[in-house]
């Protein structure tokens, strides 16, 4: 079965640097998704794309965060000059369409550790 | 701002005993789903609940939404320990998933 993969699973970056997780949604998937999970805490919705424009996001994606699919296939979250709050998984996630009408499937996700 | 509360946090039962968890939204949703993660994994989809009403089962588990589509639940006749893990509900309103905070579930067997 088709799935969602993330790299890396765990990235550990120094407070204000850059970081870029990346994501390959299932091929014939047209949306796709950003959230993030504080341990032991509930997913949060950041961002849907789709036709390679942001299509909805929360209070969360600011400035700081931006989304971009380089080419056919990878899906990429960028967040610049981290701070320690932004450490949670990061999940990637896509549906065949956006009406919500159908599941969303998700990465593994990639744990960011914010030293 | 949109909030889905989830209830109880956190259920601890024996194997065999029956679980529901509690999804409530402070708005009206247009559909409702559900998602199981593992320890250490990724939410995976369980199922979708778009009428007002609505009810679906899926083996042990059943699946409801409220009249007013505001709240669902989901009940789990005779935990097995392979239903261990943290049940979400995800209300969508305004083409955005609001994720309840969750219900871990823990069966003792």
């Amino acid at each position: 079965e088709p799935e969602v993969t993330q790299t890396p699973s765990h990235q550990v970056t120094q407070m204000g640097q850059e970081v870029i997780l990346r994501c390959v949604p299932i091929s014939n998937h047209l949306y796709f998704y950003w959230y993030r999970q504080i341990l032991g805490q509930k997913v949060e919705f950041l961002v849907s794309f789709y036709n390679n424009e942001i299509s909805e996001k929360s209070e969360i994606f600011d400035d700081q965060f931006s989304v971009e699919r380089p080419d056919g296939s990878n899906f990429t979250l960028k967040i610049r000059s981290t701070k320690l709050e932004d450490s949670a998984m990061y999940f990637c996630a896509s549906s065949r369409t956006g009406s919500g009408s159908q599941p969303q499937h998700f990465g593994d996700g990639t744990r960011l550790s914010i030293l | 701002g949109q909030q889905v509360m989830q209830i109880p946090q956190y259920q601890h039962v024996q194997e065999g005993e029956d679980f529901t968890t509690y999804c409530n939204s402070s708005t009206t949703l247009s559909n409702i789903q559900w998602y199981k993660q593992r320890p250490g994994g990724h939410p995976v989809f369980l199922i979708q609940l778009v009428k007002s009403g609505e009810v679906k089962k899926q083996k042990r588990l059943t699946f409801q939404f409220g009249e007013a589509k505001k709240n669902s639940s989901l009940h789990i006749t005779a935990t097995q320990t392979t239903d261990v893990g943290t049940y979400f509900c995800a209300g969508l309103n305004f083409n955005k998933f609001y994720f309840g905070s969750g219900t871990k579930l823990n069966v003792k067997p």
